[in-house]
């Protein structure tokens, strides 16, 4: 089947900005969403980018999309210790998710 | 909106026993996915259904493994026998149908151990 890659892990201080990034392959896909996972809870929907969009920006929250390359990412700035959990892209096309990109906010 | 409902939410139990986790998804929703999550190896899909019918089920691990979905408010997943690398925390999610903007909408997951 279709394939969603994110790197598992990334470390970051607190007030730097953090990109998480995530190639897919459904070239299908006309939505691309960014989840987030904290300790002992499920996903939650963050944000999403519909897939005719370059960019997209939600407050501290900024997503990118390369169509041609299909390479996602999110950037989140000023990053905060409350920021530090998984985050998971997934794709509509074939309802796939990463594995998960485990954020580390150090003070 | 009650949202995505699991349960139990932790269950331990020794290997070799049955266990079986279960979900009632979004009311009106048309999809219904079940995910098990490890540190080793992520967030992995092993079955989704499309209006009660199982339409992928290459994630399933093994034969030990089994999901139904007798109808559109009730689902299970069961294990049997149980073995210790079942461990894993296990979500089930569900989904309106349709091309569009329909994104997953998670329980909170099932914390599962095998002794």
């Amino acid at each position: 089947g279709e394939d969603v890659e994110q790197s598992l892990f990334l470390s970051v201080r607190e007030g730097d900005s953090s990109v998480i990034n995530c190639t897919y392959t459904d070239s299908s896909s006309t939505y691309l969403y960014w989840y987030k996972q904290e300790p002992g809870a499920g996903l939650q929907l963050l944000t999403y980018i519909f897939s005719n969009m370059d960019m997209k920006q939600d407050q501290r929250l900024t997503v990118l999309l390369n169509k041609k390359d299909k390479h996602l990412s999110l950037r989140i700035a000023d990053t905060q210790t409350g920021d530090s959990a998984i985050y998971f892209c997934a794709e509509n096309g074939d309802m796939r998710f990463g594995a998960g990109t485990r954020l580390t906010v150090k003070p | 909106d009650a949202g995505v409902i699991q349960s139990p939410r932790h269950e331990v139990t020794e290997m070799g026993q049955e266990v079986t986790l279960r979900c009632k998804p979004i009311s009106g929703h048309d999809y219904l996915f079940w995910y098990r999550q490890t540190m080793m190896r992520g967030l992995e899909l092993l079955i989704y259904f499309n209006n009660n019918v199982p339409i992928d089920d290459s994630g399933m691990p093994e034969d030990r493994f089994s999901a139904k979905m007798p109808n559109a408010s009730f689902s299970t997943l069961k294990i049997q026998p149980s073995e210790p690398r079942d461990s894993a925390v296990y979500f089930c999610a569900s989904s309106l149908e349709g091309v569009g903007y329909q994104p997953q909408h998670f329980g909170d997951g099932t914390r599962l151990s095998i002794l």
